[in-house]
């Protein structure tokens, strides 16, 4: 059975329409976590919850937003796709500190 | 520095060989280290995590060497479905992974 799940797979946009990617859990995790990833590239780290506590990384643009409703789902919301955000786009999720990752399948975005 | 660096690759092998990855960490807090695999156009999936005294699982053995804060990762006997790009993972506590860029491995028949 699935444990992290993400829909849709594969999103196409047009330039400056905004978007939202939706991430879910049966885990239970307390950490949800957003990356982007290029080809040929380490996933970078958007943003990531701590529960309900939103933390952001200093580079992650202002376009790219985030909402965590419950623990078991997580939104990307691209405000004004442009063309350099086409990428996959990966949640995972994690129980605790020393414990590993699970990745969704990812949602490959292309902007148009 | 980079927080994680690992070979550049790639590296295209011959079935059968033994290959090796490295890496390197630059937080001396860190505290996990994970080896993850990612095929072409998935996502990256756990293959093994690595303790202090190294672990080995099947054809796959991991070490660790926190004085010199190196992580490597053998695999033996390669198969063509090892192709896949190998990610080292590192977390300094309660803080998210860090990800190196990967190395990708080509097993060729």
């Amino acid at each position: 059975d699935a444990m992290v799940i993400q829909n849709p797979r594969y999103q196409v946009t047009q330039f400056g329409k905004p978007v939202t990617l939706s991430c879910s859990q049966t885990l239970n995790h307390n950490v949800m976590y957003w990356y982007q990833q290029k080809s040929s590239q380490a996933p970078k780290l958007l943003f990531h919850y701590y529960d309900k506590d939103f933390n952001n990384e200093a580079d992650t643009p202002d376009n790219f937003q985030s909402r965590r409703p419950n623990t078991s789902f997580c939104f990307l919301d691209i405000r004004s796709p442009g063309l350099g955000d086409a990428a996959m786009y990966l949640c995972a999720t994690r129980l605790g500190a020393d414990d590993e990752q699970y990745f969704g399948p990812g949602t490959r975005l292309t902007v148009t | 520095r980079k927080e994680v660096e690992q070979d550049p690759g790639p590296f295209n092998v011959p079935e059968g060989a033994t290959v090796a990855f490295n890496c390197t960490y630059s937080n001396s807090a860190s505290q996990s280290f994970f080896w993850y695999r990612q095929d072409c156009r998935k996502e990256p999936k756990l293959l093994m995590s690595v303790y202090s005294s190294g672990n080995e699982d099947g054809r796959f053995t991991a070490q660790l060497n926190r004085a010199s804060q190196y992580i490597s990762l053998l695999i033996r006997d390669s198969k063509l479905s090892d192709s896949a790009t190998y990610l080292c993972v590192v977390n300094a506590g309660n803080t998210p992974l860090v990800f190196g860029k990967g190395t990708r491995l080509s097993v060729i028949a």
